[in-house]
């Protein structure tokens, strides 16, 4: 257990729809990061906040946006969902700003039908 | 054009044998981190390498970082089927962008 969590675990929608994904970094992490995959584009980095600001961006869609609250917990938005979407969400934090020693979440699995 | 290069992309042994997997790029890396994965899971650290030249291990895993910090590899001895997953390599060389390679799936056959 790496002490990352993430809900929910699987979420199916319909295409046009909104969700939101949730995760709490591990005790003490100022860092959180999200990361997209696929099975034909293995992890991509979409955003990075550390301490509630935004710190990083990577191939993050217009469609997406996160934040990351004072007590926090991160959340990623996916708007205007489309087939392609349809991926393995992770979430994962680490003490610092840099990207040393990642601690990753279970993911969340999104199905857009 | 990927920034870090892992090679090969896919690997299946028997167990006992050795093996090697190499990541690669033309960046000089801080640090870099390798991580496995398993199927529908998220990534566990294995290690991270700082220093060129450098050599760590893990059991039967040992990890090297290139002199010039711009390559790492991983040496797994005496492979065993709990060692089957996907081996990933990463690194941070420019604005903060974490960077991963796509990785190395490991098959290790009882």
């Amino acid at each position: 257990d790496s002490g990352v969590t993430q809900t929910p675990k699987h979420l199916i929608t319909a295409t046009g729809q909104r969700v939101t994904l949730r995760c709490s970094p591990r005790s003490g992490d100022l860092s959180v990061y999200w990361y997209q995959q696929s099975l034909d584009q293995g992890l991509q980095f979409l955003i990075q906040y550390y301490n509630g600001e935004e710190r990083a961006k990577g191939n993050i869609l217009e469609r997406f946006s996160a934040q990351q609250f004072p007590d926090l917990h991160s959340e990623l938005n996916l708007s205007s969902l489309e087939l392609g979407d349809s991926a393995l969400y992770f979430c994962a934090s680490s003490i610092g700003q840099s990207n040393y020693e990642q601690y990753f979440g279970p993911g969340t699995r999104l199905t857009v039908t | 054009t990927q920034l870090l290069e892992q090679s090969p992309q896919f690997l299946s042994i028997q167990e006992g044998e050795n093996l090697t997997v190499y990541c690669n790029s033309s960046s000089v890396f801080s640090s870099l981190q390798w991580y496995r994965q398993e199927p529908g899971e998220g990534p566990v650290l294995l290690v991270t390498v700082v220093t060129g030249g450098e050599v760590k291990k893990l059991k039967r895993l040992t990890f090297q970082f290139g002199d010039a910090r711009k390559d790492s590899s991983l040496h797994i001895t005496a492979a065993q089927p709990g060692d089957t997953g996907l081996y990933l390599c990463a690194g941070d060389p420019n604005a903060g962008k974490s960077t991963f390679g796509d990785g190395t799936t490991l098959t290790v056959k009882p």
